[in-house]
């Protein structure tokens, strides 16, 4: 049981727009920054947004993150096939762990 | 560029020990907190561990105790001693850099498998 609640899976037609929400708590989310993570099938996670909603170097602007309380949500417009993967959301909890939902894979129709 | 190296994986019997490693480069290894994260086959990630530049240490609940992270600033390398191993340690382990102020680990490793199994 993951400490952050994602939905399991999402889909969307190609050029859609979906969005994945992530819940937490006041002792993680609520007071922390929100990163989201993309791990295509086979490889390594990589950084999708940090800090709530900015982007790292070489992050299409199709990909955004926003915060609001004790959840967050990762946004994907224009949507491609390159986009089918799991997406994680992470934080910090009070005691200095990191803390990661149970990830949401998406599905590109 | 930033690369996270991870070795060390493999199949060890339940009980047993296994030291993880991660060679890292193309940054300056000690201004930085580093993590131990795990993943399951066909599971999410499951955080393990955190060593800050200076040697603090955290450990989640399921391996306290049992792991212990460490790292070597001149070799720029990361450790993660294993003891007491059990099948639910089954997983690849990926290391991971956080980056800047905002919390995010910015760059991770390729993996390494751990198969725990008699």
């Amino acid at each position: 049981q993951s400490v952050l609640t994602q939905p399991p899976s999402v889909s969307a037609a190609p050029g859609q727009k979906v969005t994945i929400s992530c819940s937490g708590s006041s002792s993680n989310i609520g007071n922390n920054y929100v990163s989201w993570y993309q791990q295509l099938p086979g490889t390594a996670p990589k950084l999708l947004i940090y800090g709530n909603n900015k982007r790292p170097s070489g992050i299409p602007d199709r990909f955004s993150g926003s915060k609001s309380g004790t959840s967050a949500t990762l946004g994907i417009t224009g949507l491609q096939t390159g986009d089918e993967a799991d997406y994680y959301c992470g934080t910090w909890d009070t005691s200095l762990h990191v803390v990661f939902g149970g990830g949401t894979k998406l599905t590109v129709l | 560029e930033v690369q996270l190296v991870e070795s060390g994986g493999g199949l060890v019997q339940p009980g047993g020990s296994l030291r993880l490693s991660c060679a890292a480069s193309g940054f300056i290894f000690n201004n930085y907190d580093m993590h131990w994260v795990r993943q399951a086959t066909g599971k999410g990630l499951e955080w393990v561990s955190t060593i800050g530049p200076h040697g603090d240490t955290y450990y989640s609940g399921s391996v306290k105790g049992r792991f212990t992270i460490s790292r070597e600033n001149a070799k720029n390398s990361l450790y993660l001693q294993m003891n007491s191993l059990r099948a639910g340690d089954t997983a690849v382990y990926y290391c991971a850099r956080l980056g800047g102020t905002w919390g995010a680990l910015d760059s991770w490793g390729q993996g390494t498998l751990v198969t725990v199994s008699s």
